[in-house]
């Protein structure tokens, strides 16, 4: 079964500056695909960033870019030029090419400090 | 632009009461998919439909049933609710093909408290 974990439940960044986030999984799939979800105090579930297990480049979203280790099955997501709005619940999610459910980690809660 | 529509916002029962939970997908979303995150907790999968059919199980339990209508849309009936089942319940849909590579769409959750 696949699994992603975040080990840092609780993360803290200066506004302005640069955050990461960590995330691992653990597959035995070759073909899958990974999100980076945000979660802010209204409870929606908002898509961040996506990227293609098949693709070497790392994803890139404005201020949110992803660091993917394919043999190392880590997929961290880095927010540069903190804002007070980034500030919510992340949660990094995997899902295979064959299935449709998505598998989410337990979460990281992001400060943002004015 | 449209986004998946979740009925009622709240709904608080009694334990050994009945729920219904409505969500309506993005137009012309194929596949629905249902999750449910405790209190602090990730969400989990329940249970999927695509094109009216079940296409996916999971965490779900025997007391919770869910369909798709011919209009795409689709519901989750709870019965025997017990206090455990208090959560948010996140619907999301998806085209069968678009949930491949750009994740889907959630709603914004159906907040059920059990008393």
């Amino acid at each position: 079964a696949q699994t992603v974990t975040q080990s840092q439940p609780e993360m803290s960044v200066q506004e302005a500056e640069t955050v990461t986030l960590s995330c691992t999984y653990d597959t035995s799939e070759s073909d899958y695909y990974l999100f980076w979800y945000k979660q802010p105090p209204s409870r929606q579930m908002i898509l961040v960033i996506r990227q293609e297990a098949y693709k070497q480049q790392n994803a890139t979203e404005n201020r949110f870019s992803v660091n993917f280790q394919k043999a190392a099955k880590s997929f961290s997501l880095k927010i540069s030029d903190s804002q007070l709005g980034d500030a919510a619940m992340y949660f990094c999610a995997y899902r295979t090419g064959y299935g449709n459910k998505l598998v989410f980690g337990a979460g990281t809660i992001l400060r943002v400090k004015s | 632009a449209a986004g998946v529509i979740q009925s009622p916002r709240h709904l608080i029962k009694e334990k050994r009461e009945t729920a219904t939970l409505k969500c309506y997908p993005i137009p012309r979303h194929d596949t629905v998919y249902w999750y449910q995150q405790g209190p602090g907790q990730d969400p989990q999968f329940l249970i999927s439909f695509y094109e009216k059919m079940q296409s996916d199980k999971g965490s779900i339990p025997d007391r919770f049933s869910a369909q798709q209508f011919s209009d795409y849309h689709s519901e989750l009936n709870m019965s025997s609710l017990e206090l455990g089942d208090s959560a948010l319940y996140f619907c999301a849909s998806s085209t069968g093909q678009g949930a491949l590579r750009y994740g889907y769409t959630f709603g914004s959750g159906t907040r059920l408290t059990v008393v």
